[in-house]
């Protein structure tokens, strides 16, 4: 099993569309979860951590399923530029190195 | 805003040849990572480093690299040998502390003929 695992997409959404991701990791004492958004050859930029209780940060909502070892990230009112790939990290407990999943590609048509 | 530097943005070599990538972190930062990414692959670490020695390495990070913090800024990666499939994008990253937030470079990217 992977690291962190992630559906590769892409999904295509028509603007202002509802859209989410989820990602599982293998490590169950993983204990910090981000998203990270990377767009075409940029380098990766954090997005939202993720905490055990759930997060909001404006349109973005980031959830932790520790018991099924999942992570989610749910974008409301899609827009244009959120057009990217998301990438799902995550840190072990006793390890300073992040683990980057493949990412999820999202395109926003008009 | 601080902000990970990193040169050369592009760098074309033959095989065999070394190759320097130089990185300067955020300035108050304590922990400095190496990634790579394959053109259209995903995100690789490759080494971590903390308290100017390194903390972790991947089965990536062979006797063919290495990394150094020469001074109080820079931080370093070196190819001794490039291969073809060397070739990629290589990110420098830091971070304040053991958890939160990696900051990353805009990229070295290396292309190997």
């Amino acid at each position: 099993r992977k690291e962190v695992e992630q559906d590769p997409g892409p999904f295509n959404v028509p603007e202002g569309a509802t859209v989410a991701f989820n990602c599982t990791y293998s490590n169950s004492a993983s204990q910090s979860f981000f998203w990270y958004r990377q767009d075409c050859r940029k380098e990766p930029k954090l997005l939202m951590s993720v905490y055990s209780s759930g997060n909001e940060d404006g349109r973005f909502t980031a959830q932790l399923n520790r018991a099924s070892q999942y992570i989610s990230l749910l974008i409301r009112d899609s827009k244009l530029s959120d057009s990217a790939t998301y990438l799902c990290v995550v840190q072990g407990d006793s390890s300073y190195k992040l683990i980057f999943g493949s990412g999820t590609r999202l395109l926003v048509r008009p | 805003e601080p902000e990970v530097t990193q040169t050369p943005s592009h760098q074309v070599t033959q095989m065999g040849q070394e190759v320097i990538l130089r990185c300067v972190p955020i300035s108050n930062h304590l922990y400095f990572y190496w990634y790579r990414q394959i053109l259209g692959q995903k995100v690789e670490f490759l080494v971590s480093f903390y308290n100017n020695e390194i903390s972790e390495k991947s089965e990536i990070f062979d006797d063919q690299f290495s990394v150094e913090r020469p001074d109080g800024s820079n931080f370093t990666l070196k190819i001794r040998s490039t291969k073809l499939e060397d070739s990629a994008m290589y990110f420098c990253a830091s971070r304040e502390g053991a958890a939160g937030e990696l900051f990353f470079g805009e990229g070295s990217r290396l292309t190997v003929l």
